[in-house]
């Protein structure tokens, strides 16, 4: 089956600095690369995602990319802000588009952002 | 839009007691996904439905743990006996597609 691994699990960035957390995967015929942020009491939300046709996806402050090749996908979050403090998952699918889905995820990273 | 609703929120049980879990998903996700998520780690898949049907439940320890579906809606998750070990948080997901939408999980102590 598939492993994601996941590094590193704690990262204390300082407000207004970038932020790079990193996962390998096992399954090249994984596809789809989501990343959750959750905070403490919360169930995981979805943040950004990519798809194995991309190398790169922004959305804002939020970038993800992607190497098929080496099995490694990043998330990177620039300017951060405190309200980015959480702990964050990837995580990797074979799956289809029609719902069927079966996630992988990493350990997680808890980032906490320093004022 | 209402998100995936659980309930309870959390709950405390001593070993070899028996617990049961609810979920509903947001309205018109025909897919249904149980997660346990053990402290400091990241959620693992127990059981998926499509609709009624059961799609994938290879994770799930069948002599203890059961789940249902009823009417491609609602769905429960159910320990019986519960073990120390399974002290977690059960999270219940859905999706329409591709993204997969998180309730807020239900905290479960064994004593």
């Amino acid at each position: 089956g598939e492993n994601v691994e996941q590094h590193p699990s704690t990262l204390s960035v300082q407000e207004g600095d970038s932020a790079v957390i990193k996962c390998t995967y096992s399954d090249s015929a994984s596809n789809y690369f989501p990343w959750y942020k959750q905070e403490l009491g919360k169930g995981p939300q979805l943040i950004i995602d990519i798809r194995s046709n991309v190398g790169e996806k922004k959305d804002q402050r939020i970038a993800v990319t992607l190497n098929k090749t080496a099995k490694h996908f990043s998330l990177h979050i620039t300017e951060t802000q405190p309200e980015d403090s959480a702990v964050y998952f990837c995580a990797a699918s074979r799956g289809t588009n029609f719902g069927n889905e079966k996630l992988t995820f990493g350990t997680g990273t808890r980032l906490t952002i320093i004022p | 839009e209402a998100g995936v609703a659980q309930s309870p929120r959390y709950k405390i049980i001593e070993k070899r007691q028996s617990v049961a879990f609810w979920c509903n998903p947001i309205s018109g996700h025909a897919t249904l996904y149980w997660y346990q998520q053990i402290l400091g780690q990241g959620p693992k898949l127990l059981i998926q439905f499509q609709n009624n049907g059961v799609v994938d439940d290879s994770q799930l320890p069948k002599d203890r743990f059961s789940a249902e579906r009823l009417k491609g809606v609602d769905s429960t998750l159910k320990i019986q006996p519960a073990k120390l070990e399974d002290s977690a948080v059960y999270l219940c997901a859905s999706s329409l597609v591709r993204e997969q939408f998180f309730g807020p999980g239900t905290r479960l102590t064994v004593l």
